[in-house]
């Protein structure tokens, strides 16, 4: 049971760059988030959604854009990248809106050179 | 403004001391998680409350929520090296309709 796979782990982007964070979840979680983790700033939520085909942004969302094209997977994408953009992220799930618990991905480490 | 406040930011103790960490709010909430963070790891839910005063227990962990459902506290027995981590509390702002708020975290740290 893989629960939330994200890839890659790590990257190194030249400012500028673009790149694509993939979200993967097999538990059939109708709701995923993208949170960024930087130190004294804790967890902020750039995007999420509440189902396939839909988005909507966080509390960071500037910088990047999302898609949920199928139940499973969450893109996050940087079209170009910026040293502020440096941090770990993090991919999350959960099985409804409410009092349900966040299944967490293990994090991409993410510099902006 | 951080809506959920917690307290120490960091601690460092003795394998086998006891300690209590703090999340703090002016506000109400429904219910409010407690997550667990490894170095290189996401967090990990470790346990939800949901009613005012409610206590939980998880081997040595014991989770209180407040009365009014503005606070909770984490308290530790015996701490151990593998209690070692981040600490998180979330929860949801505007009575759940939204994803939720973690605080900035207490990061523990237990020397044997």
């Amino acid at each position: 049971n893989a629960g939330v796979t994200q890839t890659p782990k790590f990257r190194v982007l030249k400012t500028g760059q673009s790149m694509t964070l993939l979200c993967a979840q097999d538990m059939n979680h109708e709701y995923m988030y993208w949170y960024r983790q930087d130190p004294g700033m804790g967890l902020r939520l750039i995007h999420y959604s509440v189902g396939e085909g839909t988005t909507a942004k966080g509390e960071v969302p500037d910088g990047y854009n999302v898609s949920r094209l199928k139940k499973q997977n969450f893109l996050l994408g940087l079209e170009s990248a910026a040293p502020s953009q440096t941090s770990v992220y993090f991919c999350a799930s959960s099985y409804g809106r409410k009092n349900y618990g966040y299944t967490f991905g293990s994090g991409t480490r993410l510099t902006v050179v | 403004t951080q809506l959920l406040e917690q307290s120490p930011q960091f601690l460092s103790i003795q394998e086998g001391e006891n300690l209590t960490v703090y999340c703090n709010s002016s506000s109400v909430f429904s219910s409010l998680q407690w997550y667990r963070q490894e170095p290189g790891e996401g967090p990990v839910l470790l346990v939800t409350v949901v009613t005012g005063g409610e206590v939980k227990k998880l081997k040595r962990l014991t989770f209180q929520f407040g009365d009014a459902r503005k606070d909770s506290s984490l308290h530790i027995t015996a701490a151990q090296p593998g209690d070692t981590g981040l600490y998180l509390c979330a929860a949801h702002r505007n009575s759940g309709n939204t994803p939720l708020v973690f605080g900035k975290g207490t990061r523990l740290s237990v020397i044997a």
